[in-house]
């Protein structure tokens, strides 16, 4: 099981703040991944990364933005957050020499934007 | 963009009963995943299918890649109250992102 830890776990913030969620693993896992995923819903996911210096996005569009300047650190940033961006945000990585997807989650940041 | 069905989307049921739930697809997958979310806390894996036709067991759950590649089931044998929570199948296809595909959950209720 891989550790990948995040934090805040919980952000609670008014509308036009910058923010920053942080996602770090000490796996070594190359593959690290943004889901974003509203209550009681299927898991959406919006940014992925591959190695340093490479970031991609997912499928569902965000406003978010993330980098990856480190292999265990892959921060998300949001530059003017918004009511619309109130949900749940899971990281997870997978190691590259898997076969298929297995990834492993974090715990979450439930971001509340005012 | 994939999408897959998941059901039922919830379930009531005694504790000690069996449980059995699936994701079907109109596309095919390549690998079928299986996760377990409590509140508040990510999916935390439970089985990994990479074949089709693959059935593997975790103690008291038993997943099955389906033969067609379009769908998977999960059961669960004897079920006890932790096991309470949402289940999410995922998948993985082809080409694109190398994120999954999350069915919308399966709600367990378990009523001792």
């Amino acid at each position: 099981e891989a550790d990948i830890y995040q934090t805040p776990r919980y952000l609670v913030i008014g509308t036009g703040k910058k923010i920053t969620l942080e996602c770090s693993q000490t796996m070594g896992h190359d593959k690290m991944y943004w889901y974003q995923q509203d209550p009681g819903m299927e898991l959406h996911l919006i940014h992925y990364s591959y190695g340093v210096n490479s970031t991609e996005k997912g499928d569902l569009s965000s406003e978010s933005t993330v980098s990856r300047i480190r292999t265990e650190h892959f921060p998300l940033t949001l530059e003017s957050a918004r009511p619309s961006h109130t949900s749940q945000y899971l990281c997870a990585s997978s190691p590259s020499d898997t076969p298929g997807s297995t990834q492993y989650f974090g715990p979450g940041t439930r971001l509340l934007v005012l | 963009g994939q999408q897959l069905n998941q059901s039922p989307q919830s379930m009531f049921i005694q504790e000690g009963e069996d449980v059995s739930m699936n994701c079907t697809s109109s596309s095919i997958f390549n690998t079928w995943l299986w996760y377990k979310q409590d509140p508040g806390e990510g999916p935390v894996l439970l089985i990994a299918l990479y074949k089709a036709g693959e059935l593997t067991s975790n103690g008291r759950l038993t997943a099955q890649f389906g033969i067609t590649r379009k769908d998977s089931f999960l059961n669960i044998s004897a079920s006890i109250p932790s096991d309470v929570g949402i289940y999410f199948c995922a998948g993985r296809g082809r080409g694109g992102a190398d994120g999954l595909t999350f069915g919308k959950g399966t709600h367990l209720i378990i009523q001792p």
